[in-house]
């Protein structure tokens, strides 16, 4: 398999919930992202892992927790969600950071928090 | 502050009709301009990297060119497949892909 994969592809959960949400690429890149996308809004960049180091965090809420195990995986965390965050969910990888390399992203997951 | 604007919001064109989509950003220290295909449901599709003012890329229908506030994506005879939302993104400094709103195009036959 080869590409960004992103599972599940939709979650429903509630807000009082813990769910996780999975991303693995086998691009052999060393820099992974979560994008959120919400309608009529950019994607808005929430973390950044480079060589399995966190070296972003965009003022995420701490209801958000990312994890990288290694370099071909990537976690999101989702716990006590509100309703305005259900969105779009992205992951995208790309050869390193420090570098213009484009992203390639996953088809992400939608979240909807009822 | 980085910042990127994407116009027109949303174009219809009937197939056959060329027309350009734009974006026009503000950024200190471009390292490169993407542009990206977005299909409803799907996540981003990579179209160009452009790189310094007047470079030009093709692929079958499509067109980027940049210059030093903007580049137009060029779509020459549309077809209905082409029919997708259109995502601009710059690059600079900071490393991180800052993208605008896109723009969603329907081609009809």
């Amino acid at each position: 398999e080869t590409g960004v994969t992103q599972t599940p592809r939709h979650l429903v959960m509630g807000m009082t919930n813990k769910k996780s949400l999975k991303c693995e690429q086998h691009l052999g890149h060393n820099a992974m992202y979560w994008y959120k996308q919400s309608a009529k809004k950019p994607l808005e960049l929430m973390f950044v892992y480079s060589l399995e180091e966190r070296v972003e965090n965009n003022s995420v809420p701490s209801r958000f927790s990312p994890e990288c195990p290694n370099s071909s995986h990537l976690f999101l965390h989702l716990h006590t969600l509100q309703p305005e965050d259900s969105a779009l969910y992205l992951c995208a990888s790309s050869r390193r950071t420090g570098g213009n390399y484009g992203y390639t992203f996953g088809s992400g997951t939608r979240l909807t928090v009822v | 502050e980085d910042q990127v604007t994407q116009s027109p919001e949303a174009l219809r064109l009937q197939e056959g009709e060329s027309s350009s989509l734009n974006c026009s950003y503000t950024v200190s220290g471009l390292r490169g301009l993407f542009w990206y295909r977005q299909d409803p449901g799907k996540g981003p599709e990579f179209l160009f990297t452009l790189y310094s003012a007047g470079e030009e890329k093709e692929k079958e229908r499509l067109k980027a060119t940049l210059t030093k506030k903007e580049s137009f994506l060029h779509i020459t005879a549309p077809k209905p497949e082409d029919s997708a939302t259109y995502l601009c993104a710059v690059q600079a400094t900071t490393d991180k892909l800052i993208f605008g709103t896109g723009t969603r195009l329907q081609v009809f036959p």
